[in-house]
């Protein structure tokens, strides 16, 4: 079963804790990024790879980290110091034989 | 400066008929891409058109085609017989830079609510 799985669909954390969202893809694409949306709006660029053991900063780098150790992982870290992370959070990956971008089908992260 | 603009917050239109979503773009870039998805309720975002800023022709996908604007900075959606499963969010975005090997960022619109009528 090809393509990109983002675990959990839903999850719940108490303020102040970190929590690590995972993507996953076996379609052996170069790039990944992680977005994240709220509600009413489009989407916000976290952070991005292009490589293994290299990202970028996106537009909302701040209080979120990444890692990207395998090429078929980029997990996503919702640490403390992010004020808002309540929010719908999706990753997305793409080849460099295509125009688009593919994204899995999204966390929505709640924090009580 | 924001440079997707979907003009339109909400959108209705009877199944069956055609509906054109609004896209204005900004860009210094003659190199560009123009992308369109769609968000049902269920969250994921799908992919259904590209255009790219040299491409000689509107960009046609089954029942979507995109009517490109250069010299105005549109890329407006088309979807023709629209049918219920159509209801949805839809999303316009850009990135600049040409090749298909460019993995640059997307930069997106705030979207548009469609709703299909029966």
């Amino acid at each position: 079963d090809g393509g990109i799985t983002q675990s959990p669909k839903y999850l719940f954390r108490k303020e102040g804790q970190n929590v690590t969202l995972s993507c996953e893809q076996n379609l052996n694409h170069d790039a990944m990024y992680w977005y994240r949306q709220d509600p009413g709006q489009g989407l916000r660029l976290i952070y991005y790879s292009q490589i293994v053991n290299d990202f970028q900063k996106g537009d909302i780098a701040e209080g979120y980290s990444v890692s990207r150790e395998k090429k078929e992982s980029f997990p996503l870290t919702v640490t403390s110091a992010q004020k808002n992370p309540t929010a719908f959070y999706l990753c997305a990956i793409k080849s460099s034989d295509t125009n688009e971008q593919f994204f899995g089908p999204g966390t929505r992260l709640t924090v009580l | 400066a924001q440079k997707i603009t979907q003009t339109q917050p909400g959108m209705f239109v009877q199944e069956k008929e055609a509906v054109t979503l609004d896209c204005t773009y900004d860009t210094s870039d003659p190199s560009y891409g123009l992308f369109w998805y769609k968000q049902p309720s269920s969250g994921e975002m799908i992919f259904l058109i590209y255009q790219g800023s040299y491409d000689q022709q509107n960009a046609t996908e089954g029942r979507y085609s995109l009517n490109f604007q250069k010299a105005r900075k549109s890329a407006n959606l088309v979807i023709s017989a629209s049918q219920l499963g159509d209801s949805a969010m839809y999303f316009c975005a850009m990135r600049e830079g040409r090749n298909a090997g460019n993995n640059r960022k997307l930069i997106w619109g705030l979207g548009t609510s469609l709703a299909v009528n029966p």
